[in-house]
């Protein structure tokens, strides 16, 4: 069945470094992907999405690029801040309009 | 805009007890979801609703049940509450297709 694997953190960082935050996902078809980000005590934001291969996806900064040959979904950002202090996760999409499948979250913190 | 509702935002509950999460969305989708968020696991479907009058098991659904009231507002309920349900519960929907989640601000639950 259609799955989400994303790394394990956390993952700290200084301020102004680059992120990559890694995703890969097994679905049947073309699925649409997502980040979503979540702030302590909030709920899911979407962060950015792309439903196709080779779409890139990007807001705030952060980038993403659907890659069909090696099923990835990677998050980067060219220079992290403070506020970036969150819970990201990967998602999908897949042919079961239905349904959402999630990875299990990756927190990031940063520092000054 | 308030987009999805969710009530109550914490809520405790000694073991045995009955009680109904509410969700309400103002978007007009055709989909909802309730998914329970728990240390290290990301977020795991319980029940969804594909369109009104219509509901289907997800990942977890034992201990719970949930009815699709109208097109805006879809109730999840655990009968007999249990420790093993305390957690954050998220209620989220969305259009059909290739489109992303709203989610609500959780509710979290704690189970005594």
């Amino acid at each position: 069945g259609d799955s989400v694997t994303q790394m394990e953190g956390p993952v700290t960082l200084s301020e102004e470094a680059f992120l990559t935050i890694n995703c890969t996902y097994t679905a049947t078809g073309y699925p649409s992907l997502f980040w979503y980000v979540q702030y302590p005590g909030e709920g899911l934001q979407l962060l950015l999405k792309a439903t196709k291969a080779d779409d890139k996806g990007s807001n705030k900064g952060f980038e993403a690029t659907y890659r069909k040959e090696t099923t990835s979904f990677h998050l980067e950002k060219g220079s992290v801040q403070v506020s970036d202090s969150a819970v990201y996760f990967c998602a999908l999409r897949g042919r079961n309009f239905n349904k959402f499948y999630f990875g299990s979250g990756t927190k990031l913190n940063v520092k000054p | 805009n308030a987009g999805v509702t969710q009530t109550p935002k914490f809520q405790v509950l000694k073991t045995g007890q009955s009680m109904t999460l509410q969700c309400a969305q103002d978007m007009n989708h055709n989909s909802m979801y309730w998914y329970r968020q728990d240390p290290g696991m990301g977020l795991r479907l319980i029940y969804y609703s594909a369109s009104e009058g219509t509901t289907d098991k997800g990942e977890v659904p034992n201990g719970y049940n949930v009815s699709r009231l109208n097109k805006r507002e879809f109730s999840l309920r655990l009968e007999s509450a249990a420790p093993s349900q305390t957690s954050v519960y998220f209620c989220a929907s969305s259009e059909q297709a290739n489109t992303e989640a709203f989610f609500g601000q959780g509710t979290r639950l704690t189970v005594v």
